[in-house]
């Protein structure tokens, strides 16, 4: 089984700080992909890394792949409420059908 | 445009009890699959299938089974649930490729008493 661990679990901060969420495996993935959760929702993605070193940018969020592709990041800057959410990274190691999640960083923003 | 959908949304049983959940997905995708969330664990796939016809376990399968009726259907059944069993349930569709996102459905809250 590939593991994939996210850290921080748990993470509460106030609105306009910054934040870095991290997702590492000990295995290359082929892709990675980030996912962020609402309470009585099913995740919904935000994006999908495939290159070594890559950085990719929606509005106030950054991600970015290890150049090894064994890890990747999530920095939100100046934080907003409307960010609380739970975090999920999910790796593919092959170009087969499965996705292997990590643990999820449940974040809470306060205003 | 439903996309995935779930039913139902909320479920108590016994311990010892049996229920289908469905999935049902107007995507056109091939690959479907069934996961089970947990607090602090994520998502853990129970089963998957790469297409109409063919399924696989995943990394929790035991005390479930599950089917591909179709390309639009793949529901996952407990025969005798237990409380270990109390989880959400999350079914998933992915089009053809790697890279491609997995879209999920709302989720089945399952309480086992």
């Amino acid at each position: 089984t590939q593991l994939l661990e996210q850290s921080p679990q748990f993470l509460s901060i106030q609105e306009g700080e910054n934040l870095t969420v991290y997702c590492n495996s000990s295995s290359v993935f082929s892709s990675l992909q980030w996912y962020r959760q609402e309470p009585g929702e099913g995740p919904v993605l935000l994006v999908t890394v495939v290159t070594g070193g890559e950085v990719k940018k929606l509005k106030r969020l950054t991600f970015q792949f290890g150049d090894a592709r064994k890890d990747s990041s999530l920095h939100i800057t100046a934080a907003q409420p409307g960010d609380t959410g739970l975090y999920l990274c999910a790796g593919a190691w092959n170009a087969g059908n499965m996705l292997t999640f990590g643990g999820g960083t449940r974040l809470m923003v306060k205003p | 445009n439903a996309g995935v959908t779930q039913t139902p949304k909320f479920q108590v049983l016994k311990t010892g009890q049996s229920m289908t959940l469905q999935c049902a997905q107007d995507m056109n995708h091939n690959s479907m699959y069934w996961y089970r969330q947990d607090p602090g664990m994520g998502l853990r796939l129970i089963y998957y299938s790469a297409s109409e016809g063919t399924t696989d376990k995943g990394e929790v399968p035991n005390g479930y089974n599950v089917s591909r009726l179709n390309k639009r259907e793949f529901s996952l059944r407990l025969e005798s649930a237990a409380p270990s069993q109390t989880s959400v349930y999350f079914c998933a569709t992915r089009g053809r490729g790697s890279s491609q996102p997995q879209h999920f459905g709302d989720g089945t809250r399952l309480s086992i008493l």
